[in-house]
């Protein structure tokens, strides 16, 4: 099973504030890598899914970059708003998806 | 709603007991996948099963089996509980496999507490 990693475990921003996170994962065997969003007493929401090398996507004030070649992804949120409070997680696609332990984002206002 | 439905929601249960965790996948989806989270851990994958048949496993004990029916639903068995079998366990369904592109849609999971 590839092994995951995300960074850091958790952040504190103001609103307004941008942020970013690492998601690291083994370059060899890739497939895809995937981006969700868990809000407590939730169940995971997709964000992205990236298979090109330098591949990069956006959802709104939300995007994600990756780099296939040396195994990683950032996720940037741009002028961070409360509801942008939740746990990120990414992905990496084999058999079924193995997941990092996330990166648990809190925004205050 | 995400259209992958969950039950039960919460489960409390004695030790040596054994459970049945029961999911329906989102309409269309073929594939169920079946995760546990427990304390301070990510997501770990149990197994994954593709229009009836058992895909692939992952980090699944002896003592859990799952299935899934010929009306796609799947259950997630679970015997000899023990108290480190607290967690929560989530399935999840896909169109086809993940490596393809597509993502994955979440029930809202099972918390299942063994005391």
């Amino acid at each position: 099973i590839l092994n995951v990693e995300q960074s850091p475990q958790s952040l504190h921003v103001q609103e307004g504030d941008s942020t970013n996170f690492t998601c690291s994962f083994p370059s060899s065997n890739f497939y895809a890598l995937h981006w969700y969003r868990w809000e407590t007493a939730k169940s995971p929401e997709a964000l992205f899914v990236m298979t090109l090398n330098g591949d990069e996507k956006k959802k709104g004030r939300i995007s994600a970059t990756l780099n296939t070649k040396e195994g990683y992804s950032y996720l940037y949120i741009k002028g961070s708003q409360p509801e942008d409070s939740a746990t990120y997680l990414c992905a990496s696609s084999g058999y079924a998806l193995n997941f990092g332990k996330g990166t648990s984002l809190l925004v205050t206002p | 709603d995400s259209g992958v439905t969950q039950t039960p929601k919460h489960l409390i249960t004695a030790t040596g007991q054994r459970v049945t965790l029961r999911c329906s996948p989102r309409s269309g989806d073929l594939s169920v996948y079946w995760y546990q989270q427990s304390l301070d851990q990510g997501l770990q994958f149990l197994i994954q099963y593709y229009n009836g048949e058992e895909r692939a496993k992952g980090n699944i004990l002896e003592r859990f089996s799952a299935q899934q029916f010929p009306d796609l639903h799947s259950e997630l068995n679970l015997s000899s509980l023990e108290l480190g079998d607290s967690a929560l366990y989530f399935c999840a369904s896909s169109a086809s496999s993940p490596g393809q592109n597509y993502g994955y849609t979440f029930g809202s999971g099972t918390r299942l507490t063994v005391v």
